[in-house]
């Protein structure tokens, strides 16, 4: 299976400021994923990342809030815009395939908005 | 659209008891389901799958099959341990054809937790 490095593992942000998240994988991937765990909920996800293309986006997630790029097959990034308290998250990517594991999951960006 | 509903928790075991989480689905099409553990202060790991009906997922003790006409995949496991105390999620995913899953649809999560 993919083996996914994620980063930052964790940050603490000033409100109003920007947070870019990196997602690099070790073999090429057509579908990224990028998903929000809020505290003690499940993950929900934001959109889809093909490259080449623009993101899918979630409903009640836009572009404006999260940009996503995926210029390369391996390598994708995540940014949470004008942070508040609200977005206080951790912040996983993942990528599927069909081996034996499905999907892999990255380790998470632990994010804390003050 | 597809939805994943578990077992309310969070379930409190003792040790070697016996353990059932439900879990049930709804989808369009013939979805692959998955059972995910996040222990404390993890990332997710799989813990099993199965991608069709009548299809038996087992891992580390952990159990579930793909019922179709009851549109469940239930985790059990016979004796439980401390260290299974964590949180499990149910999960499906629509097949995007070719080489690819498509998106991850979880449910609520249960946690569990195993006193000795």
């Amino acid at each position: 299976s993919a083996v996914i490095s994620q980063k930052p593992s964790r940050d603490i942000c000033q409100r109003g400021t920007s947070l870019t998240i990196q997602c690099q994988v070790d073999s090429q991937v057509t579908m990224m994923f990028w998903y929000r765990q809020q505290p003690g909920q499940s993950l929900t996800l934001i959109a889809t990342a093909n490259q080449g293309s623009e993101a899918t986006y979630e409903s009640g997630f836009v572009i404006d809030k999260f940009p996503i790029s995926r210029p390369n097959l391996t390598f994708s990034t995540l940014t949470v815009s004008n942070m508040s308290p609200e977005d206080s998250s951790i912040y996983l990517c993942s990528v599927s395939g069909r081996g034996r594991h499905g999907y892999t999951f990255g380790s998470g960006t632990r994010l804390t908005v003050v | 659209g597809d939805s994943v509903t578990q077992m309310e928790g969070p379930v409190t075991l003792s040790e070697e008891a016996f353990l059932t989480i439900n879990c049930t689905y709804t989808a369009t099409g013939y979805p692959s389901l998955f059972w995910y553990v996040q222990y404390p202060g993890e990332g997710l790991q799989l813990l099993l799958k199965a991608t069709k009906a009548d299809d038996k997922g087992s891992n580390k003790g952990f159990e579930a099959t793909y019922r179709k006409e009851t549109t469940s995949f239930h985790l059990e496991k016979g004796s439980v341990q401390v260290s299974d105390s964590a949180v499990y999620f149910c999960a499906l995913s629509e097949d995007a054809g070719g080489t690819s899953y498509g998106k991850l649809t979880f449910g609520q999560g249960t946690i569990l937790t195993v006193h000795p």
